[in-house]
């Protein structure tokens, strides 16, 4: 089944905790990006990979990392987090960065950082 | 800059009545213009799109058309049922490869 996988589903961690939120697609898919989607905001991009070895921010990327080292993963990484990182984060995939194809997103990893 | 406006939610109708979410953009150039559901607990969902003006996307008895002219996306629906309640985001991807996504508006059916 084409998909989008992201772990975990849900995370509570403690300020300055690292960790990392994994994504993976099995479509072969180049574009991968990153949401999160609070409350009366929508969903803000955070980082975006155009393909292998290749990633810029988005609108919100600050206190965030990623990496693109192989074409079906796109982790997530928190260096030290803080409470206002906790959100409902997304991953999603298209098959090209050209806008006309559509996402595929992941269910979601909903963050608590307390 | 490139935005999406959705109208405000909740929207809460009978079962069988007409559905319709407006949606209005600005951008430069010709944008690719979707519409995405969001069930409680899930991911989002492509539901639809149209990639020129006078597309008409649809799918699952959803419909909406791309007019330039309003730059304007409006979802409808003939006859919605309890399980189209959902979260509808109305999203826009133009020349920078990013997508912009609306603030989403929270459609409930009663039974």
């Amino acid at each position: 089944e084409a998909q989008v996988t992201q772990n975990p589903r849900y995370l509570i961690t403690v300020t300055g905790k690292k960790l990392t939120v994994t994504c993976s697609q099995n479509m072969n898919h180049e574009y991968m990006s990153w949401y999160r989607q609070d409350p009366g905001l929508g969903l803000r991009q955070i980082y975006y990979s155009m393909n292998v070895e290749v990633t810029d921010k988005g609108d919100v990327p600050e206190g965030y990392k990623v990496s693109r080292k192989e074409k079906r993963n796109f982790p997530l990484i928190l260096e030290s987090p803080s409470p206002n990182q906790t959100s409902l984060y997304f991953c999603a995939s298209s098959l090209s960065a050209r806008g006309n194809y559509g996402y595929t997103f992941g269910s979601g990893t909903r963050l608590t950082v307390v | 800059g490139n935005s999406v406006t959705q109208m405000e939610g909740p929207v809460t109708l009978s079962e069988e009545a007409f559905l319709t979410i407006n949606c209005t953009y600005t951008a430069t150039g010709y944008p690719s213009l979707f519409w995405y559901v969001q069930y409680p607990g899930e991911g989002l969902q492509l539901l639809l799109k149209a990639t020129k003006a006078d597309d008409k996307g649809s799918n699952k008895g959803f419909e909406a058309t791309y007019r330039k002219e309003t730059t304007s996306f409006h979802l409808e629906k003939g006859s919605v049922q309890v399980s189209d309640s959902a979260v509808y985001f109305c999203a826009l991807a133009g020349g920078t490869y990013k997508y912009i996504f609306g603030t989403g508006t929270r459609l409930k059916v009663l039974a």
